[in-house]
């Protein structure tokens, strides 16, 4: 089974500051990745897909990157509302595992 | 818009069953595939089931297969899973999931989601 391991698990951050969350799969996986975020109390919502591909609606602050192991999330300008879990997730073959996470605090 | 609502969850004893259903409302759900996703108390999320938009293939997570059975109604947009055998490690809110209809497996809707406490 293909792991995805999330980086970092935490990460307390300030309004409008650059955040980075890396995804980095055990075996390549082309561009078979995509992002979610889940407020506290809320369920997920997609962001990205295929990597780099902005889900509808999303805001242009939220970017994704990255092919074969290597996957990054990028939110530029941080806002307060962005306090959340994220998760990647691949699809490229069963199960669709997810990364374990990672918990963005606002200060 | 799309809405996916869950039901059906609450406190079964170990070795239990349960079934959960999930109403799908806001798009042409014979069009779509769909899943059920979950999540453990303080965890992360994790697939658990997903079928084919005119039921015709079933897929399932190792840790659920042969206890779990996903099915649906496209007559009544419903979305059914049906849980037996059930066990501490499957207390989760359990999420109904739309597929987002490309070739790949993306979650482009969730449910609020539902509760299932497996305690005795």
């Amino acid at each position: 089974e293909i792991v995805l391991t999330q980086s970092p698990d935490f990460q307390s951050v300030t309004p409008k500051e650059k955040v980075t969350i890396t995804c980095r799969a055990s075996q390549s996986i082309g561009s078979n990745v995509h992002w979610y975020q889940q407020k506290p109390g809320q369920s997920p919502k997609l962001l990205i897909t295929y990597a780099s591909q902005s889900f509808s609606g999303v805001p242009s602050r939220f970017s994704g990157s990255g092919s074969g192991t290597d996957f990054t999330l990028t939110i530029n300008s941080l806002e307060a509302e962005d306090a959340a879990t994220y998760y990647c997730h691949r699809s490229n073959s069963l199960p669709y595992t997810f990364g374990q996470g990672t918990k963005l605090e606002i200060k | 818009q799309v809405q996916l609502v869950e039901s059906g969850g609450g406190v079964v004893q170990p070795g239990g069953s349960l079934r959960l259903s999930c109403a799908a409302s806001g798009f042409n759900f014979n069009k779509y595939g769909m899943h059920w996703v979950r999540q453990a108390p303080g965890k992360g999320l994790e697939w658990v089931a997903f079928i084919r938009l005119d039921g015709s293939d079933e897929y399932y997570a190792d840790s659920v297969k042969g206890r779990f059975t996903v099915s649906r109604d496209n007559s009544k947009k419903m979305l059914i899973l049906e849980m037996n055998s059930l066990g501490a490690e499957d207390t989760a809110v359990y999420y109904c999931a739309k597929d987002l209809g490309a070739a790949g497996i993306i979650f482009d809707h969730w449910g609020p989601g539902t509760l299932v406490t497996v305690s005795s």
